[in-house]
């Protein structure tokens, strides 16, 4: 079992370029995550998906959507990236909401 | 706000020594849990207790909550140079449909 990869690992973009990070798991787990974490921030919710087809807000959705058309992958979209989306994403999934998350390794984002 | 707060902030500590963190909270919680985060790389859950548990262990890891001082403490003991790295706890709320807060987290440095 690969459990969650996200590629790509590092990207840098300039301000108004868009892009999609995609997140994939192996262990057929109903919920998927987006985290975005900062220095001294913690971990902040992007969006979710409780299930194939399905996505909700988190914490922090501004200039980010997502989509969930196959069950196994979970994808993150900049449309217009801005440097205050300059994080290190992370991809979560969860066989149910009350278990235990699996993440992914992280993709470090840099927006010049 | 809902997340949990950890205490300290950081940790440094000499290698057989144990480490204890601490993470407090507000809301009512369904259960609480603890992950680890090495450097550059994703979050590990380490532990997951509910709120009606009071006490867990894990190899070399000991959690306890107290849900009336709105508590919890994650004890390592005997720690070793590998055990250096960011300790976060995620409070799974009773409330709605609200998927993991997590908190900002405590970093530990062991030295050897």
């Amino acid at each position: 079992n690969a459990g969650v990869t996200q590629t790509p690992k590092f990207r840098v973009l300039k301000t108004g370029q868009s892009m999609t990070l995609l997140c994939a798991q192996d262990m057929n787990h109903e919920y998927m995550y987006w985290y975005r974490q900062d220095p001294g921030m913690g971990l902040r919710l992007i969006h979710y998906s409780v299930g194939e087809g399905t996505t909700a807000k988190g914490e922090v959705p501004d200039g980010y959507n997502v989509s969930r058309l196959k069950k196994q992958n979970f994808l993150l979209g900049l449309e217009s990236a801005a440097p205050s989306q300059t994080s290190v994403y992370f991809c979560a999934s969860a066989q149910g909401r009350e278990e235990t998350q699996y993440f992914g390794p992280g993709t470090r984002l840099l927006v010049l | 706000s809902q997340q949990g707060e950890e205490d300290p902030q950081a940790l440094s500590i000499q290698e057989g020594e144990n480490a204890t963190m601490n993470c407090s909270y507000k809301t009512s919680i369904n259960n609480l849990q603890w992950y680890r985060q090495n450097s550059g790389r994703g979050l590990v859950h380490l532990i997951l207790i509910r709120s009606n548990e009071r006490e867990k262990h894990s190899g070399r890891l000991r959690v306890t909550l107290d849900t009336s001082k709105k508590s919890s403490s994650l004890l390592i003991t005997a720690s070793r140079a590998a055990d250096t790295a960011s300790y976060f706890c995620a409070l799974r709320l009773n409330s709605g449909n609200t998927p993991l807060v997590f908190g900002k987290g405590t970093r530990l440095s062991v030295i050897a």
